[in-house]
């Protein structure tokens, strides 16, 4: 089955730098790389996504970049603020979506 | 439009009893999913379902069952409770690939 790797676990970050998460993963049918932003106690909401037809997608301050043939996407935060704290997964689908094991992401005043 | 909600919010049980997680969608979704969370490990897929009848298993489906009687229904069943399955269970609902989630149940096994 697919298996996602999520690389930094933790990342800090002064305000207004900008993040950079990095995911690369293992099935070649994958075609949908979500990515989903958890505060502390709440539920996974969905930020950006891409499919496997684009190489890259911005909204605003985020952006995602897939590289099909490397295997690996990652997300861009510009202009960071402390509200973007919190831990972000990706996420690779086929048929069902197989998550990374998350980054914490600590934005510093 | 309450979205994805989930019943409990919170349960602690003690070692071999069971329980049974509702997640209900009101966005006529064909696709439903539950999660476990763990610290450090993401959400892993335990069983998903892509429409009324049907269920298929995921990552780790090893001491729940499920059910999708309706559609707007999709229910996760412990039948003898581990500590090991303490974690914090999120159901899912999805039309296409975007997954909507609900708020969470945390489950604690004693």
């Amino acid at each position: 089955g697919e298996n996602v790797e999520q690389h930094p676990s933790t990342l800090s970050v002064q305000e207004g730098d900008s993040a950079v998460i990095k995911c690369t993963y293992s099935d070649s049918a994958s075609n949908y790389f979500p990515w989903y932003k958890q505060e502390l106690g709440k539920r996974p909401q969905l930020i950006i996504d891409i499919r496997s037809n684009v190489g890259e997608k911005k909204d605003q301050r985020i952006a995602v970049t897939l590289n099909k043939t490397a295997k690996h996407f990652s997300l861009h935060i510009t202009e960071t603020q402390p509200e973007d704290s919190a831990v972000y997964f990706c996420a690779a689908s086929d048929n069902d979506m197989r998550f990374g094991a998350g980054t914490r992401l600590t934005v510093k005043p | 439009n309450a979205g994805v909600t989930q019943t409990p919010k919170f349960r602690v049980l003690k070692t071999g009893q069971s329980m049974t997680l509702l997640c209900a969608q009101d966005m006529n979704h064909e696709y439903m999913y539950w999660y476990r969370q763990d610290p450090g490990m993401g959400l892993r897929l335990i069983h998903y379902s892509v429409g009324e009848g049907t269920t298929a298993k995921g990552e780790v489906p090893d001491g729940y069952n499920v059910s999708r009687l309706k559609k707007q229904n999709f229910l996760l069943g412990l039948e003898s409770a581990a500590p090991s399955q303490t974690s914090v269970y999120f159901c899912a609902s999805s039309y296409s690939h975007e997954q909507y989630f609900g708020p969470g149940t945390r489950l604690t096994v004693t």
